[in-house]
């Protein structure tokens, strides 16, 4: 069957360490792969696309890799921020340009001071 | 440029009734779907309109229906509500076009049901 899994666990890490989040997936072959940010009571906000020709991405303090072939993709947040404490989903469309995402459970990363 | 405004934003309702929430896509956005969001299922995509055309849905009862206005604006309704519906309903808009896949996301309706 198609899933998409992310770690269920919340993640605790100290302010200025990396954070990384992982999203696999089975028996999808996505053309890109989106990673969204939900706060509490809100909806996702868009942060990062990864195609499946790219590597890795980056903005800014975040990263994304994409591995088509373990079928998984990473995300990092470099010298995180108690501002950075959010859900973390990560999101693919299995057919490709059309607004049926498919989500992970999402990771909820916590930054402590 | 506003973003997706969404309403209500919390709504409390009993079993058996019925709900119509409304979704205004960004000013420009021809595509919108709606998904719901619980804590056992996490967001569950539930159909996407363009252009007053439903054009995918997700496996959801037929109680859900949506629809998608000439100005791009979207309602949903809920019939025959159960407790189950509970949840907070997202509605999304995108541009629609080649290497334009991100959406943006409205504040979400809460809805209980009673």
């Amino acid at each position: 069957s198609q899933k998409i899994e992310q770690n269920s666990e919340a993640l605790n890490i100290q302010e200025g360490k990396t954070a990384t989040l992982t999203c696999n997936y089975t028996n999808y072959s996505p053309a890109y792969l989106q990673w969204y940010r939900q706060d509490p009571g809100r909806g996702p906000v868009f942060l990062l696309l990864i195609r499946e020709n790219e590597k890795e991405k980056r903005k800014e303090r975040l990263k994304v890799t994409f591995d088509t072939t373990l079928k998984q993709s990473l995300f990092h947040i470099t010298a995180s921020q108690p501002a950075d404490s959010a859900t973390y989903l990560c999101a693919l469309d299995p057919r490709g340009n059309t607004g049926k995402l498919i989500f992970g459970q999402g990771t909820t990363l916590q930054v402590k001071p | 440029k506003a973003g997706v405004t969404q309403t209500p934003r919390y709504l409390i309702k009993t079993r058996g009734q019925q709900v119509t929430l409304s979704c205004s896509p960004i000013s420009g956005h021809r595509s919108v779907s709606w998904y719901q969001q619980t804590p056992g299922q996490g967001l569950q995509f539930l159909f996407e309109y363009f252009s007053e055309t439903q054009r995918n849905k997700g496996n959801f009862p037929g109680r859900f229906s949506g629809r998608q206005f000439s100005n791009s604006r979207s309602e949903m309704n809920v019939s025959t509500l159960e407790l189950g519906d509970s949840a907070l309903y997202l509605c999304a808009s995108r541009v629609q076009g080649a290497r334009e896949e991100k959406l943006f996301f409205g504040s979400g309706t809460q809805l209980s049901v009673l």
